[in-house]
């Protein structure tokens, strides 16, 4: 069945970088576009970008231009977000997401991952 | 990017029907039928309940229902039940360069 499995959660330091890898089992990576959604706490959805895994092309949210990056590695079927200098109101659950068919459809989600940047 | 408008929170009593509005732009809800809606309850993942504006995925009841009018769009839950009472995200696209934007999010409460 479809799964999108992240990594664990993480605690950083202001300033440093974090990488939340997710890995897609039970369909083909190429064929559908990873979306990232981030949640602070109690906070709403906030739209990060998308990575098509095909051709690696980007579109990042402009908040986050020039301080995401969405990369993937197509041999084990894994998109990554790396989110840099951050910052304590980083703090927030991350997930990945696949979108299928038009627009913001994403039918399956990661189990989220929690990064913590401590104040 | 500004995020859609909704509600911050709704409540009904069990048997009744809600609805959620959205309410967007000209350059997102009016502009394309792509717009979806998430149920999320309390520590969970959120869960796709209707896309491009009125589809349902398989397995979401239909209870649940999705419309436009304009620049507002709309999710209408029938029949409410407890467990219905969570979260509720409106999400639109917004065109190739904004691309994706979310809604505020609704708090239903089912009395």
């Amino acid at each position: 069945q479809v799964q999108l499995v992240q990594s664990g959660a993480e605690v950083k330091e202001p300033g440093a970088s974090v990488k939340v890898s997710c890995k897609v089992l039970g369909y083909t990576f190429t064929g559908y576009y990873v979306h990232w959604v981030r949640q602070a706490p109690g906070q709403g959805l906030e739209w990060m970008g998308w990575m098509n895994p095909n051709s690696g092309g980007t579109n990042y949210a402009q908040k986050f231009q020039g301080w995401v990056t969405m990369t993937r590695d197509t041999s084990i079927s894994t998109a990554y977000m790396e989110l840099s200098r951050l910052r304590s109101d980083d703090t927030a659950v991350y997930y990945c997401a696949r979108q299928d068919g038009s627009g913001p459809s994403f039918d399956y989600w990661g189990q989220g991952t929690l990064v913590t940047v401590p104040s | 990017q500004s995020a859609l408008t909704q509600p911050a929170s709704v409540s009904g009593s069990p048997g009744q029907s809600i609805t959620i509005s959205c309410s967007g732009t000209s350059s997102d809800v009016a502009n394309y039928n792509l717009v979806s809606w998430y149920q999320q309850h309390p520590g969970k993942v959120p869960k796709l309940m209707i896309y491009e504006g009125s589809k349902r995925p398989s397995g979401v009841s239909n209870r649940f229902s999705g419309s436009k009018s304009g620049n507002t769009a709309s999710l209408t839950i029938s029949g409410l039940q407890a467990e219905d009472e969570a979260d509720y995200y409106c999400c639109s696209y917004a065109g190739s360069s904004t691309s994706v934007v979310f809604g505020g999010g609704t708090k239903l409460t089912v009395l």
